[in-house]
């Protein structure tokens, strides 16, 4: 069974430049999160989606990060514009809906560095 | 809103050794403790789990234990060896399939 797929795994940009990042869940997972994780610390959960609606995005900085996942499948999560404190690894992640265990399956990250 | 709190940082240890990793969390509703790995490069990989009715699980080398009353959990593990090495964090939620809030992590070194 293919894992979470995310793209691209590494990008540089300038700040105040916008980047977007892709991720594809397991198939037939109904819920989907995406985690920024800073350097030397946890993932902190951004937003979570069940099928296609927004199940939590109460930390996401909404003025400069937006986030969609069209069709309850894949998601892209936006910056724009990005601040040097957006320099982190974006993980998404996924989990099934029925008989769920609690697992929450990780993809290997996108990393920004901004400059 | 809920706070995990993770110690220690760092730990070494040599090969064989145990390693003990401690957690506690602020919110008594929290009822769902996983803990993941994370190796470099990768997402974090879950490790093992407990809910809040059950005092202690073991899985081969690895054993969590949890104290609902003192708000704290830990990860043992037992007969390190080098491929343990890597980022351990615990993670607290109020359900199974609910977002996780995670500690800051473990970076665990095991030297043969």
């Amino acid at each position: 069974e293919a894992g979470v797929a995310q793209s691209p795994r590494y990008k540089i940009i300038e700040k105040r430049q916008s980047v977007a990042f892709w991720c594809n869940p397991i198939s037939g997972h109904a819920t989907l999160y995406w985690y920024q994780q800073i350097l030397g610390q946890g993932p902190k959960l951004l937003i979570q989606f069940q099928n296609n609606g927004v199940v939590d995005d109460s930390q996401l900085p909404k003025d400069r990060f937006s986030a969609e996942r069209l069709k309850g499948v894949d998601s892209t999560l936006k910056i724009q514009p990005a601040k040097l404190e957006d320099s982190a690894v974006y993980l998404c992640a996924s989990s099934p809906n029925s008989g769920n265990t609690g697992e929450l399956f990780f993809g290997e990250g996108s990393r920004l560095t901004v400059l | 809103g809920e706070n995990v709190e993770q110690h220690p940082s760092t730990l070494s240890v040599q090969e064989g050794d145990s390693a003990v990793i401690k957690c506690t969390y602020s919110d008594s509703a929290s009822n769902y403790f996983p803990w993941y790995k994370q190796e470099l490069g990768k997402g974090p990989q879950l490790i093992i789990d407990i809910r809040s009715n059950v005092g202690e699980k073991k899985d081969q080398r690895i054993a969590v234990t949890l104290n609902k009353t003192a708000k704290h959990f830990s990860l043992h593990i037992t007969e390190t060896q080098p491929e343990d090495s890597a980022v351990y964090f615990c993670a607290a939620s109020w359900q199974a399939g609910t977002a996780l809030i995670f500690g800051k992590g473990t970076t665990l070194s095991v030297s043969s």
